[in-house]
């Protein structure tokens, strides 16, 4: 079935570990996005790529890095996890960066 | 930045009907959408407006005023499964997405 999957489904963390959240979409779409989402502040763009081999940083980067060696994956890191990273976390994937994106069905973070 | 604001919390009786604004500031604009979540799930499309005027999409209709940076979502015939948050997000120069916080609507039998 096409779609976006993202592992794990949610996670809990020492602070200072590094973590990496996994996203793969199967409908050869050139752009991804990951987003974060945080009751009261809605869904924030943490880092995206509108091709294979480049990415760009959102509104909330900090703390987060990102890397697009093929199409179809798109890893987020985070490198020392503090408790402020605790949250949602949605991957997304476009055709190209002007279509609708297509949202995977998140990972739960929590950061202690 | 973006500035993207709509109600927190709307609430209303199966069967009516239920219009969410979304108003908007933005370093240029490439269209405005608006996607559904239920609670615990990710985030999916329900539409697309980039000229001014009235999309409709079956009981969900989506209007857009580019002058005005205002938008809203029509709900008609509401269904108990309506009961979700809806998320205005606009489109800026770059081609990325800024989402307003959400408007939780609760449907009542």
């Amino acid at each position: 079935i096409a779609g976006i999957t993202q592992a794990p489904t949610s996670q809990i963390l020492a602070a200072g570990r590094r973590m990496t959240l996994r996203c793969t979409q199967d409908m050869r779409h050139n752009a991804m996005y990951w987003y974060r989402q945080d009751l009261g502040l809605g869904l924030r763009l943490i880092h995206y790529s509108n091709t294979a081999g480049t990415t760009g940083k959102g509104e909330v980067p900090d703390g987060y890095s990102v890397s697009r060696a093929n199409t179809d994956d798109f890893p987020l890191t985070l490198a020392s996890a503090v408790p402020s990273q605790t949250s949602v976390y949605f991957c997304a994937s476009s055709r190209g960066a002007a279509d609708e994106q297509f949202f995977g069905p998140g990972t739960r973070l929590t950061v202690l | 930045g973006q500035n993207i604001d709509q109600p927190t919390e709307m609430t209303a009786t199966e069967g009516a009907i239920v219009q969410i604004n979304c108003t908007y500031q933005t370093s240029g604009f490439n269209g405005l959408f608006w996607y559904q979540q239920h609670a615990g799930e990710a985030p999916t499309f329900l539409s697309y407006n980039v000229l001014d005027g009235l999309e409709e999409k079956g009981r969900f209709s989506s209007f857009l005023s580019r002058s005005k940076g205002y938008s809203y979502l029509l709900l008609k015939e509401l269904q108990m499964k309506d009961s979700a948050s809806y998320l205005c997000a606009v489109r800026d120069g770059d081609y990325k997405l800024s989402f307003g916080a959400g408007t939780t609507v609760t449907v009542r039998a």
